[in-house]
């Protein structure tokens, strides 16, 4: 049973540009969580979402962010005309829809 | 409303002796609490769980924590200290809805644990 998949690991961007972050959860698991680590600090979360739907974006920035989770496919966290402050890991986790959630690597995503 | 709070940024221990990791939480719902342990450069990894059964938990590599609710407390111990448990530590709680469905997971702001020779 694969684990969380997040892709790409590493992703460089220019200021400006769109950033697509990919997440496939893993089998079985309907809910996703996405969260953004600044260097040196702590997880904070940014959107959860269940099959087509967004059931918490309360930590979302109001602009520029945006999460999917198609019925089939990846959960997709999108950032349009990216700025340097975006630059951060971003971890996606998933759950069978309990508490315990499993992360994926990480995408790391700089902006030059 | 939850929130964690990890009470030191920095922990350093020798090797082969004891680890204390503090964790105190707060949670207007019946709270799961988790730790995670993140090596450089690398995913989270969870390190044990507390989802109200047993009050001591016991987790991989050696670590425990032990759910204490009268002091709002969950924390993390290891008996031995080893160099490769040299990492970040969060402490997590879920729960702001009902007890044992999914929610968010609020993150401590992480300890980071030296070991040294």
């Amino acid at each position: 049973n694969a684990g969380v998949m997040q892709n790409p690991r590493h992703l460089v961007r220019r200021r400006g540009q769109e950033a697509r972050l990919r997440c496939s959860p893993m089998k079985g698991h309907s809910h996703v969580y996405w969260y953004r680590q600044l260097p040196e600090e702590g997880l904070k979360f940014m959107v959860y979402l269940q099959k087509e739907n967004i059931i918490d974006e309360s930590g979302m920035p109001k602009e520029r962010f945006s999460a999917e989770f198609p019925k089939e496919g990846p959960s997709i966290l999108r950032i349009q005309q990216v700025v340097r402050g975006d630059s951060a890991a971003y971890f996606c986790a998933s759950s069978s829809g309990v508490p315990e959630a499993f992360f994926g690597q990480g995408t790391r995503l700089t902006v030059v | 409303a939850q929130s964690v709070t990890q009470l030191d940024s920095h922990v350093s221990v020798s090797e082969g002796t004891p680890v204390l990791l503090r964790c105190n939480y707060s949670s207007s719902y019946s709270p799961s609490l988790f730790w995670y342990v993140q090596h450089p450069n690398k995913g989270l990894q969870l390190l044990l769980k507390y989802t109200s059964a047993a009050t001591l938990v016991k987790g991989i590599n050696g670590f425990e924590a032990e759910f204490k609710k009268s002091e709002t407390s969950f924390h993390l111990t290891k008996p031995s200290a080893h160099m490769s448990d040299a990492a970040e530590y969060f402490c997590v709680v879920s729960g702001g809805g009902l007890t044992g469905t999914a929610s968010k997971l609020t993150f401590g702001t992480g300890t980071r644990l030296q070991v040294t020779l």
